[in-house]
């Protein structure tokens, strides 16, 4: 059974950082692309940023760009998201989502999210 | 950053109607769109990918269709369970972006 189970969140004050992770399991991990969507709750999805299997490629949403870095380790199994200078409006749900198979436009699992507020 | 703009907003239907649902896109996207329903308090759940492919698990009456600017989910026949915010997204190198949503609910 797949499982994507994220940690890291919680309120921090504005211009400070924050590391978010997602641990992986019942899937060969290092075969697919890795994502994170945020959502603002009571709002819609927002795409934030994506790495190919082996890091070599990533995209950033241009809200984020600059500010925050994806990563993976795909010995562990696992999927981060570094945020550096929060802003009040980086306040949402944190997903990571996992990509149907290379080339194919979806995302086919995804976690139950981790909440960041960013707040004085 | 290709748009999708999602009409309409919101859906009220009945159970056993038929839902049929619009994503257009800023710019030709090919086929690479899927669909989502999400429900209160639960993660997205993929429905269909490259527009037209239904993901696994995902029943019958769940249809996609379109290419390049415009797209549409067809839910041939409401069900209780169906009633949720359905998005689209789409994918352009590594970039990706969502719909608004349209919300299908009770009527």
């Amino acid at each position: 059974e797949v499982q994507l189970v994220e940690s890291g969140g919680g309120l921090v004050q504005p211009g400070r950082s924050l590391r978010l992770s997602c641990a992986a399991s019942g899937f060969t991990f290092d075969d697919y692309v890795m994502h994170w969507v945020r959502q603002v709750p009571g709002k819609g999805l927002e795409w934030v940023s994506g790495i190919s299997w082996n890091s070599g490629s990533t995209g950033y949403a241009d809200s984020v760009k600059g500010r925050f870095t994806i990563s993976r380790d795909n010995a562990k199994n696992s999927l981060y998201l570094q945020m550096n200078s929060l802003r009040a409006e980086d306040t949402a749900l944190y997903y990571c989502a996992k990509g149907v198979v290379a080339g194919t436009t979806g995302l086919d699992y995804w976690g139950q999210g981790t909440l960041v507020t960013v707040s004085s | 950053e290709i748009v999708l703009t999602q009409s309409p907003a919101t859906l009220s239907l009945s159970p056993g109607e038929r839902a049929t649902l619009s994503c257009r896109a800023s710019q030709s996207v090919s086929n690479y769109l899927a669909w989502y329903q999400q429900k209160p308090g639960q993660a997205p759940r993929l429905l269909i990918y490259d527009a037209s492919n239904r993901a696994t698990g995902i029943p019958a009456r769940f249809s996609g269709s379109g290419s390049g600017t415009d797209f549409t989910l067809t839910i041939s026949s409401l069900e209780p369970e169906d009633f949720a915010v359905y998005y689209c997204q789409q994918r352009s190198n590594w970039s990706l972006t969502f719909g608004g949503g349209t919300k299908v609910e009770i009527k």
